[in-house]
């Protein structure tokens, strides 16, 4: 198994761009969610999944989209990007609920916006 | 309202002694507690988890946590530091009342070094 996969590895773009971080995992979990992580502050959840076709807010979604039509994929769309956004992003994913199984994280989109 | 403090943001030790890394939570309900190790560039990985079953608990690499109800505490600790054990280690504390994400709060970090 691959477990968790993001693209790209890393990203730099101009304020005012949009584009689509992608998360995939092969291990059949229903639960999926979006971290950012910032200097000193620990991991934030962005968004989250519950199965195909369920998502839901965390604490930071403002400028972020989300989106679960297979239970594979969960790509994270950042709409018109902006400083305060670069930021290091990572998908996790969890067999059952996150309050008692394990997370399994990817290795991390670090983003760039200039 | 639900917080997690971690009391050092660095830690150092010399290889060979014993890892103390403090973790305070605090939560209006019965937490999950979990900590994770993040190495350089890499995601995060479990280390062990307190899911309301044992109060120590044990887990990969030599590491175990007791959970402390009273004192609102969750410390992990390994009796002899290895050069490997140099990383990011994260307390997470779980609290959901309408979903398992409801309340996901990481610990700021500590990062933890290893002298040899």
């Amino acid at each position: 198994n691959a477990g968790v996969t993001q693209t790209p590895k890393f990203q730099v773009l101009k304020t005012g761009q949009s584009m689509t971080l992608q998360c995939a995992q092969d291990m059949n979990h229903e639960y999926m969610s979006w971290y950012r992580q910032d200097p000193g502050m620990g991991l934030r959840l962005i968004h989250y999944s519950v199965g195909a076709g369920i998502t839901d807010q965390g604490e930071v979604p403002n400028g972020y989209n989300v989106s679960r039509s297979t239970t594979e994929d969960f790509p994270l769309r950042l709409l018109s990007a902006a400083p305060s956004q670069t930021s290091v992003y990572f998908c996790a994913s969890s067999y059952s609920s996150p309050n008692t199984d394990t997370q399994y994280f990817g290795p991390g989109t670090r983003l760039t916006v200039l | 309202a639900q917080s997690v403090t971690q009391l050092d943001s660095h830690v150092s030790v010399s290889e060979g002694t014993p890892v103390l890394l403090r973790c305070n939570y605090s939560s209006s309900y019965s937490p999950s507690l979990f900590w994770y190790v993040q190495h350089p560039n890499k995601g995060l990985q479990l280390l062990l988890k307190y899911t309301s079953a044992a109060t120590l608990v044990k887990g990969i690499n030599g590491f175990e946590a007791e959970f402390k109800k009273s004192e609102t505490s969750f410390h992990l600790t390994k009796p002899s530091a290895h050069m490997s054990d140099a990383a990011e280690y994260f307390c997470v504390v779980i609290a959901g009342m309408k979903t398992s994400y409801d309340k996901v709060i990481f610990g700021p970090g500590t990062s933890l070094s290893v002298i040899p």
